[in-house]
């Protein structure tokens, strides 16, 4: 899988937007972005993926630049509970042939903090 | 509800005494996956099970083995604990497609004496 780039930490206030960077500069044509987060003492969590166009869920938002050079997950509103590390994640199904089958590879993260 | 459960939550072990970490799911999911994330660290996949078939991340130590009986239970076996072995250990599930959502349990933090 490609590799990415995140900031290794941000921080927020509670109840405005965040905007978590996502630098993917070789990402292939066939590879997904996902979006995983993990809070304290927690395993991760799915939060969001997309290809090329911008997504919406309950839990965020992906924008992907045209280019898909690069992607932004956007928290709405960041609320003391949205705390945690936030990890992006490129995915190729056409590397399905290998063994390691649907295999995270996690890289850093984000570290976000909100503060109330 | 909880969906990926793991037992314990903290796993206490000394040096060298094996020890068996479990997960069990009640997502009805046929890939299961073990990750192993240290201190400060990003987790890293170890082996996964698509059903019954063992499937074993080519850098992951011949110590650590793995065991599952049936859909809903998976065992890590860590034979001989080394201090550099001491980390959280992840469930996951997924089910069908390669790249489904994965379902993560809370881990179990183990610590070697």
């Amino acid at each position: 899988d490609a590799k990415t780039t995140q900031p290794n930490s941000m921080e927020s206030n509670e109840e405005e937007p965040v905007h978590l960077p996502c630098n993917h500069s070789t990402i292939s044509g066939t590879d997904y972005i996902h979006w995983y987060r993990q809070l304290p003492s927690q395993g991760p969590e799915y939060v969001i993926h997309g290809l090329t166009s911008n997504v919406n869920n309950r839990m965020a938002s992906l924008a992907i630049a045209e280019d898909r050079k690069s992607s932004t997950l956007i928290l709405h509103r960041a609320t003391l509970r949205d705390a945690a590390v936030y990890y992006c994640i490129l995915r190729d199904p056409a590397n399905a042939g290998g063994t390691s089958y649907g295999k995270l590879t996690f890289g850093q993260g984000t570290i976000l903090t909100v503060h109330p | 509800d909880a969906m990926v459960i793991q037992n314990p939550r903290y796993q206490v072990t000394q040096f060298g005494k094996p020890v068996t970490l479990s997960c069990s799911q009640t997502l009805n999911h046929n890939v299961m996956y073990w990750y192993q994330q240290k201190s400060s660290q990003a987790p890293k996949l170890l082996f996964h099970y698509y059903d019954k078939d063992f499937n074993n991340e080519a850098d992951t130590p011949d110590n650590f083995q793995s065991r599952r009986p049936n859909t809903s239970f998976c065992f890590l076996d860590i034979r001989s604990p080394g201090l550099g072995d001491a980390a959280m250990y992840l469930c996951a599930t997924t089910a069908g497609g390669r790249y489904n959502e994965q379902f993560f349990g809370p881990g179990t933090r183990l610590t070697v004496l």
